[in-house]
């Protein structure tokens, strides 16, 4: 069990460029989700998957952000034109879908700059 | 609204001393509960987790929680901290089965005197 892995851990970009994160769950955890933490916040759901599917979706996450789990392995998350206020880390986290599925294991985060 | 109010947002203690932060939670029914540790630079770590049953539960690196269903709270404890126990504490809640949308508090923010 080597954890939730994210990359990049930093990413610093101009207003309006896109960017794209990658996460690697927990080997065999079929449910994938991304969560967003502003300073001074708690994490706020963005978007879960289980295996390819993604099941549910925050109205946080606009139509400039997406998320895709293409083989149910990793995930990368997208937002495009970025804005300042999507300055922020972005958490991904991981469970197995039986038994102890709503425990979620999380990743050490994405922090976004948007300049 | 489903909510979860962590009242307190810095805390500080003296190494040794006995800790409680405090959670409150809105829901129509009896949540899933769980309390996160984050670390500077670091994930959320799971302390503990309350479903059901004994309303006392223990979790990792000597933390407890009580879940009290007449005040909606569940409480982080902890008897004596060390100051490797400064961190940021959540506390987070899922609507029950079949959901799977953490809702969080803000935080409470440990600080440890030595």
């Amino acid at each position: 069990d080597t954890g939730v892995s994210q990359d990049p851990r930093h990413k610093i970009t101009k207003r309006g460029q896109n960017v794209t994160f990658r996460c690697d769950p927990i080997s065999e955890h079929n449910r994938l989700y991304w969560y967003r933490q502003t300073l001074g916040q708690g994490p706020e759901f963005l978007t879960y998957f289980q295996n390819e599917a993604q099941l549910e979706k925050s109205r946080l996450l606009s139509d400039r952000f997406s998320a895709e789990r293409p083989k149910g392995s990793f995930s990368t998350l997208e937002i495009q034109r970025t804005e300042q206020g999507d300055s922020a880390m972005y958490l991904c986290a991981s469970s197995v879908t039986s038994g102890r599925g709503y425990e979620q294991f999380f990743g050490p985060g994405t922090r976004l700059t948007v300049l | 609204a489903q909510s979860v109010t962590q009242p307190d947002i810095h805390i500080t203690v003296s190494e040794g001393a006995s800790l409680e932060l405090r959670c409150n939670y809105s829901y129509g029914a009896t949540p899933y509960l769980f309390w996160y540790v984050q670390s500077p630079g670091q994930g959320l770590q799971l302390l503990l987790k309350y479903f059901s049953g004994d309303t006392l539960v223990q979790g990792i690196k000597g933390f407890e929680a009580e879940f009290k269903r007449s005040q909606s709270s569940f409480n982080l404890r902890k008897p004596s901290v060390h100051w490797s126990d400064a961190a940021e504490y959540f506390c987070a809640a899922l609507r029950g089965a079949g959901s799977y949308q953490l809702t969080f508090g803000k935080g409470t923010k440990l600080s440890v005197i030595p």
